[in-house]
């Protein structure tokens, strides 16, 4: 059974910086790329970042360009988001999600169940 | 950057109801669309790919068309596990959600 379990959310105070971590189990993660997702409360999706399955290729979204890094570690088969210089509109549960590839194409087959950050002073 | 924009926001019905929901991108992203569910508290879960393929597992009763700029889903009889927001999804050109459809019980 594919699991992603992310963990390293919390409350941190404007401009400091968080950890996230994504274990991912149940398949071959190096063979997988991987995204990070988050949503706001109350509001919709928003695609963050993309590392493919070799790390080789990642992209991020405009909104979090030059603050956030996004890296994997494929002999832990772990994901993570480092957030640097943090905002209150950072604010949101962030999801690690599985592009599901193949015929499907890039579209995110399985997420994990969230990580909630709050950036507040 | 392309902008997906579903209508309506909020959709009332009842179980049994055919439900439709309209997906539209601001350029054409040929039939690179999925469609999510999402219940509160929970992550979205993959409904539809590549504008009209079912997900595995997922119930017959969705169904997803168009291509270009215009998509649907539809729900052809709802029933209670299906109230939830709707999310559509381009991922032509990096990746883009719409706003979102909450399905409520009329």
């Amino acid at each position: 059974e594919v699991q992603l379990v992310e963990s390293g959310g919390g409350l941190v105070q404007p401009g400091g910086s968080l950890r996230l971590s994504c274990a991912a189990s149940g398949f071959t993660f190096s063979s997988y790329t991987m995204n990070w997702v988050r949503q706001a409360p109350g509001k919709g999706l928003e695609w963050v970042s993309y590392i493919r399955s070799s790390g080789s290729t990642i992209y991020y979204a405009d909104s979090v360009k030059g603050r956030f890094t996004i890296s994997r570690d494929n002999a832990k088969n772990s994901l993570y988001l480092q957030m640097n210089s943090l905002r209150a509109e950072d604010t949101a549960v962030y999801y690690c999600a599985r592009e599901g590839g193949g015929v499907a194409g890039t579209c995110f087959d399985y997420w994990g169940q969230g990580t909630l950050v709050t950036v507040s002073s | 950057d392309i902008q997906m924009t579903q209508s309506p926001s909020t959709l009332s019905a009842s179980v049994g109801d055919r439900v439709t929901i309209t997906c539209r991108a601001s350029q054409s992203i040929s039939s690179w669309l999925a469609w999510y569910q999402q219940k509160p508290g929970k992550a979205p879960k993959l409904l539809i790919y590549k504008a009209s393929s079912l997900e595995s597992g997922v119930p017959s009763r969705f169904s997803g068309s168009g291509s270009g700029t215009e998509f649907t889903l539809t729900i052809s009889s709802l029933q209670p596990d299906d109230f939830a927001t709707y999310y559509c999804q381009q991922y032509n050109s990096f990746w883009t959600f719409g706003q979102g459809t909450k399905v409520e019980i009329k």
